[in-house]
């Protein structure tokens, strides 16, 4: 069935680096794509939508220049954590839709910490 | 206040027991999702349901459309039950519930 994998499942990283987390649809082509932030034992945050081929919209209080959000294929969507800082230390887990109504794929997430 | 509510935020069960999660909401929405995180952090869909009741395995979800509630329900809980249940929305947005942690002790 349809699956939408998000790699990588884990990383560590130094400050100042950047993390690129991929999540690609399987069986399927994600016209929508949203990128969340949780932390521990909290709700799941929105962090942007992104349409394939436009620009990402962001929610208000997210820095589009520190995450960037490509969406360059129907399959295949990047968030990119650029000069990451320990305060970025989250998990981020990608959530896809084809355009059937109201079904819903997620990444398994990627735990992100950085030293 | 929140587009989903989820009651009770966290419940501990002796292994076996019948549970119920409760989700009620505010919005107008054309389905209801119920999601399933593990300790691990990824996020499984359980159901989706837009009305009536589904079944799978032990699990059971129910919806009433005219009182916007819905609820999952556990048979037989088993410790490997134990994760956190996510109510989540599709209306004009996509709204998640605070979720529900449920520990089921052998």
């Amino acid at each position: 069935g349809a699956v939408v994998s998000q790699h990588p499942s884990w990383v560590i990283c130094k400050s100042g680096t950047s993390v690129k987390i991929e999540c690609r649809s399987l069986d399927f082509q994600a016209t929508t794509m949203f990128w969340y932030r949780q932390f521990p034992k909290q709700s799941l945050m929105l962090m942007a939508t992104s349409n394939e081929g436009s620009k990402a919209t962001y929610e208000q209080g997210v820095e589009k220049d520190k995450f960037l959000i490509n969406h360059a294929s129907l399959t295949l969507s990047t968030l990119t954590v650029t000069s990451a800082h320990p305060e970025d230390s989250s998990f981020y887990i990608c959530r896809a839709t084809s355009g059937e109504v109201g079904i819903q794929y997620f990444g398994a997430g990627t735990r992100l910490s950085v030293l | 206040k929140n587009e989903v509510e989820q009651s009770p935020q966290n419940l501990t069960a002796q292994e076996g027991e019948f549970i119920t999660i409760n989700c009620s909401y505010s919005v107008g929405i054309s389905a209801l999702h119920w999601l399933q995180q593990h300790p691990g952090g990824g996020i499984v869909s359980l159901f989706m349901l837009s009305s009536g009741k589904k079944k799978h395995g032990r699990l059971i979800a129910t919806i009433n459309i005219q009182e916007k509630h819905s609820s999952l329900h556990i048979t037989a809980s088993h410790p490997r039950d134990s994760a956190v249940y996510i109510c989540a929305v599709t209306g004009n947005q996509f709204y998640f519930g605070t979720g529900t942690s449920l520990t089921v002790i052998p």
